[in-house]
């Protein structure tokens, strides 16, 4: 079974501090890595993907990969009270199987 | 955003009941999934779509089915709800070789 972990949360940061989340996958020929942001309520957005090792930058936000460690993380600089919602990492592995996995979340509550 | 409609958006039913919900999408995507939300379980993948007639199944596909006679068009249907499968359901779709997915909006079921 493929999987995706998460800290469940919350995960209380104060306004303006850098919010991190982690997520660790379990099969290593997954190729691409994702963070969603969902608002109660709502669907999930897509924030940003990865597929390379290293870190990569969207605005705020900073996605980081290290397939040796099957590690994958999100930073958000500049936290604002906007950010606090759930956030989700999913995985693709490729092949014809082209699924994508969730975790199930970590809640994050920006603190004004 | 990508055209996703999913429909109906809230349905209550009773058990033994079949209940079919659809998805529709716009942007002549090839990928197509079904997922379901559930709290302490997140995103779960109950069936996926690779064109039209061509689907496998997800990791919580019991009492699942689901049809995919047009491109546009990705059914998914409850053979006879039972209470467990009240949840909220997530159509998702996305071009081949691209990474970016699109949600739909959302389906809320209650199984009474």
């Amino acid at each position: 079974q493929k999987e995706v972990e998460q800290n469940s949360g919350p995960l209380s940061v104060p306004e303006g501090a850098i919010a991190s989340l982690n997520c660790t996958y379990s099969d290593r020929g997954s190729q691409s890595f994702f963070w969603y942001r969902q608002y109660s309520g709502k669907s999930p957005e897509l924030i940003m993907f990865i597929y390379s090792n290293g870190d990569k930058e969207d605005g705020r936000f900073t996605a980081q990969l290290n397939k040796a460690s099957q590690y994958v993380s999100l930073l958000i600089r500049d936290s604002q009270p906007s950010d606090s919602a759930t956030y989700l990492c999913a995985v693709n592995i490729r092949g014809r199987d082209d699924k994508i996995i969730f975790g199930k979340g970590t809640r994050l509550h920006i603190l004004p | 955003d990508a055209g996703i409609t999913q429909s109906p958006r809230h349905k209550v039913t009773e058990t033994g009941t079949p209940v079919t919900l659809r998805c529709h999408q716009t942007e002549n995507h090839r990928y197509m999934y079904w997922y379901r939300q559930d709290p302490g379980h997140g995103l779960r993948l109950i069936h996926y779509s690779y064109g039209v007639k061509d689907t496998d199944k997800g990791e919580v596909s019991d009492g699942y089915s689901v049809s995919r006679s047009k491109t546009e068009d990705f059914l998914l249907t409850l053979e006879s709800a039972t209470s467990s499968q009240t949840s909220v359901y997530f159509c998702v779709s996305r071009f081949s070789g691209e990474e970016t997915q699109y949600f739909g909006p959302g389906t809320r079921l209650l199984v009474l």
